[in-house]
Parts: structure tokens; sequence; C-alpha cells
């Protein structure tokens, strides 16, 4: 079945770290890819996207993703974490060959040691 | 930004009773809403698509009778847990987009339904 899939459950890393999030999906065809946020207690927020053009996309928060077609891969990265980046993250995709329909992946929680 | 928001924020129901959810867009006319559904330590799965003025369309293994959806208006849909039972306990979130072709969405608070 098409799917998106984040490869890392849990990620434990210090403050100053570099943080990379893989994010697979399986679909063919025209995507737009999503990441989204969940700090504790809040609601999802987006980092970031991607519909077309630079496949190298910045979002807030010093936060980073590049859309690589051939690998269908869309990874997170942050040169330098903070314990404020504790939370969870959600890789999404959004494909014409699932009908339009705003596919999540499994989700990573990421705690950020002071 | 658009804002999207979620009441009641959390509730605590007894087996056999009903509950609503409302999804409301504040500063955007919102064609369509979703909703979804978070188990502890999940992602989210989608429920439902909800389009103003018509029928919602649900995902495969999604009881239509039991989560009833309505979509009134342009900022407004409502999720109806019917005779809910302990199984229906969740996170359920709302999110509304202003472009289905997109597929970004802007989400709601959630709500914290518990089912005694």
């Amino acid at each position: 079945a098409q799917s998106v899939s984040q490869h890392n459950h849990h990620v434990i890393l210090s403050e100053a770290a570099s943080l990379e999030l893989g994010c697979n999906y399986s679909y063919g065809g025209t995507v737009n890819l999503f990441w989204y946020v969940q700090y504790p207690g809040q609601h999802l927020q987006l980092l970031l996207k991607y519909f077309s053009g630079d496949p190298l996309v910045k979002g807030i928060k010093g936060f980073e993703a590049e859309f690589i077609k051939s690998k269908f891969s869309f990874n997170l990265r942050k040169p330098s974490v903070q314990w404020s980046d504790t939370a969870e993250y959600f890789c999404a995709v959004n494909a014409k060959a699932a009908g339009n329909k705003l596919t999540f992946g499994g989700g990573t929680r990421v705690l950020v040691k002071p | 930004g658009a804002v999207v928001s979620q009441h009641p924020s959390w509730v605590i129901c007894k087996s056999g009773t009903s509950v609503k959810i409302e999804c409301r867009s504040l500063d955007f006319q919102a064609t369509t809403m979703f909703w979804y559904r978070q188990f502890p330590k999940q992602s989210l799965m989608l429920m439902a698509t909800s389009n103003e003025g018509s029928k919602a369309t649900y995902e495969q293994g999604v009881e239509k009778d039991k989560f009833l959806i309505n979509h009134a208006s342009l900022t407004l849909s409502t999720l109806t847990v019917t005779s809910a039972h302990p199984e229906d306990s969740s996170f359920y979130i709302c999110s509304a987009t202003m472009g289905v072709e997109t597929g970004e969405l802007f989400f709601g608070e959630g709500s914290r339904l518990t089912v005694l």
C-alpha cells in the first residue's frame, strides 16, 4: 500500500547537536510535501512545505528539508538543535495519486537534552 | 495565519451518550475540513473529509453512523460521536484547508474524548 514512512520513532540528542529525520513516501506522480511539528500540549503546526521549485526548502525555527525525487525522500534537518525543539515531528504527503488527501507518517519523537 | 479552533478541548462522558465536537475556521472560509483521530503514540489517521453542504466522505473502516459529520457552513464542521464507548476514547483533531489541491492544512487544537 502507498504510504509515508518515518524511519526513526524516537530520537534523543543533546543541545547543539545536528538533527536529521528521515521521511520516505511511495506515491508516484505529483506530490506536495510537508513537515509538521507538535510541541508538548500544543496543536500541530506547519514547519515547512514543498510544492515545486528549489528542492531545498527552508522553514521556521532554522529547519530545512530536502526533496530528493529519485529517492522519494523529504528529510528534515536542523544544524544545531535547542531544548525547545523537543517535540513530535510528522512528515505528510499530499499526492494526486492518493486523491489529494494528506497522509501522515508515523511521527518521530525528538527529545533534546539540555 | 489561518486559525482553526476546536471545542471542547477535552470532554468526559458516560458510555452510551453522544458527544459533539465543533471545528471552526476563524479567519477564512474552509470549503473542506478533515477529521483525524490520533491514538496514543501513533500518527494521525484520517477519519473523514467534510465538504460544505454535502455528505462527508468516510475512510475505510470508519463507521459513518457512529461518527456523524456535519459541515453546515464554510466556517463550521461538527463531529458527533454517537453512543460513545470506551474504545472511542481518543484525541480527535480537525483541520481545514483553503485549497484542497495544495493539501496544506491548518489544524485545530484537538479534542480529547474520554468515555467512562
